[in-house]
């Protein structure tokens, strides 16, 4: 059983500062993964995308992957009230294959 | 990105009643398209794909004739919830991938969250 794991939190960061997320998967095969945002009553919104290993910078975020490792993180630095949602993992096995989605991360940002 | 739309974006019905939900790809051709239920404070678990053409394929556990899917068309997906009971009530999403470019990112529609008496 494929499986995407989260912390489910919630993870309270005071304005400003970095908030850190981490996203575990199970099968070492995986291709593509994925960070979405989820506001309370909305449907996700992809914010970012990596496939290699490293860094990947988009704005204020960034992703870490290693596949070594099996892990994938989610970096949001200068953290705003307006980045409080949950935000999902997702992992595809397989080139243009469906998407395994962790339980999600709540994130608080706190003024 | 790609634009997914989805309609209606809340339902209420009776029980025992049927409730369609359409998902389009406004901007490019979808030949295939994902259905995603979700319960409150949950993650979004996947249903069936969509598959233009041909029938839906169903993750395991999803009564397939309870939920029906159609994809007639490049750019519309429907689901119906047939007689729908209360514990079908969840927000459902769909959602597609762009043909063309990318690695794979999913866009969802807006979702629609059925509640069902």
């Amino acid at each position: 059983q494929k499986e995407v794991e989260q912390n489910s939190g919630p993870l309270s960061v005071p304005e400003g500062a970095i908030a850190s997320l981490n996203c575990t998967y199970s099968d070492r095969v995986s291709q593509s993964f994925f960070w979405y945002r989820q506001y309370s009553g909305k449907s996700p919104e992809l914010i970012m995308s990596i496939y290699s290993n490293g860094d990947k910078e988009d704005g204020r975020f960034t992703a870490q992957l290693n596949k070594a490792s099996q892990y994938v993180s989610l970096l949001i630095r200068d953290s705003q009230p307006s980045d409080s949602a949950t935000y999902l993992c997702a992992v595809s096995w397989a080139a243009g294959n469906k998407l395994t989605f962790g339980g999600g991360t709540r994130v608080l940002v706190k003024p | 990105g790609a634009v997914v739309s989805q309609h209606p974006s809340w339902v209420i019905c009776k029980s025992g009643t049927s409730v369609k939900i359409e998902c389009r790809s406004l901007d490019f051709q979808a030949t295939t398209m994902f259905w995603y239920r979700q319960f409150p404070k949950q993650s979004l678990m996947l249903m069936a794909t969509s598959n233009e053409g041909s029938k839906a394929t169903y993750e395991q556990g999803v009564e397939k004739d309870k939920f029906l899917i159609n994809h007639a068309s490049l750019t519309l997906s429907t689901l119906t919830v047939t007689s729908a009971h209360p514990e079908d009530s969840s927000f459902y999403i769909c959602s597609a991938r762009e043909p063309t470019g990318g690695h794979g990112e999913l866009f969802f529609g807006e979702g629609s969250r059925l509640t069902v008496l």
